[in-house]
């Protein structure tokens, strides 16, 4: 089945700078790549997608990239926040049943 | 419009016992998806319904089974329990096979 890597697994910036996690999946033909923000006592929230049509996607400071060729993507959070302190997890979609697998996840902190 | 709702939100059993866990997608949805979430292993699909059929099923022992009813409403259950599935178990929807997950707060379960 689908193997999903994610690194890092912690990741600690300063407020204002930005952040970068990155994910690599198995299956060449998983098309939808979704990342998911987790608070603290809440469930996964999505923040962002792609599917595999395309290359890249931008939300405000917000932003994932995606190379089939190589399997891997990417979230980038730019000018980054105290509230963006959290668990971020990606996720690729498999082509047949539609499963969504998930990375181990990254916890983020954003000192201010 | 409700999001997703689990219950019960917190709940503690014992070795050997069994548990029910409830789960009530948002209105119109008619795919529920239940993960285990451990601080070690991460998000951990268990299975997907789709219109009161289970289309996927993770890598998980018999003892971990699910069912849904005609209104989309979910349960789990998990028999003969262990201290190894203490865990927060999260239910999410969608409205169709694919795409966005809706994910509840969970339900999280102690097993002493």
């Amino acid at each position: 089945g689908e193997n999903v890597e994610q690194h890092p697994s912690t990741l600690s910036v300063q407020e204002g700078d930005s952040a970068v996690i990155k994910c690599t999946y198995s299956d060449s033909a998983s098309n939808y790549f979704p990342w998911y923000k987790q608070e603290l006592g809440k469930g996964p929230q999505l923040i962002i997608d792609i599917r595999s049509n395309v290359g890249e996607k931008k939300d405000q400071r917000i932003a994932v990239t995606l190379n089939k060729t190589a399997k891997h993507f990417s979230l980038h959070i730019t000018e980054t926040q105290p509230e963006d302190s959290a668990v971020y997890f990606c996720a690729s979609q498999d082509n047949a049943g539609n499963m969504l697998t998930f990375g181990g996840g990254t916890r983020l902190m954003v000192k201010p | 419009k409700a999001g997703v709702t689990q219950t019960p939100r917190y709940l503690i059993k014992t070795r050997g016992q069994q548990v029910t866990l409830s789960c009530s997608p948002i209105s119109g949805h008619r795919s529920v998806s239940w993960y285990q979430q451990t601080p070690g292993q991460g998000l951990q699909f268990l299975f997907e319904y789709f219109s009161e059929t289970q289309r996927n099923k993770g890598n998980f022992p018999g003892r971990f089974s699910g069912r849904q009813f005609s209104n989309s409403r979910s349960e789990m259950n998990v028999s003969t329990l262990e201290l190894g599935d203490s865990a927060l178990y999260l239910c999410a929807s969608r409205r169709g096979g694919d795409g966005e997950l809706f994910f509840g707060e969970g339900s999280r379960l102690t097993v002493l």
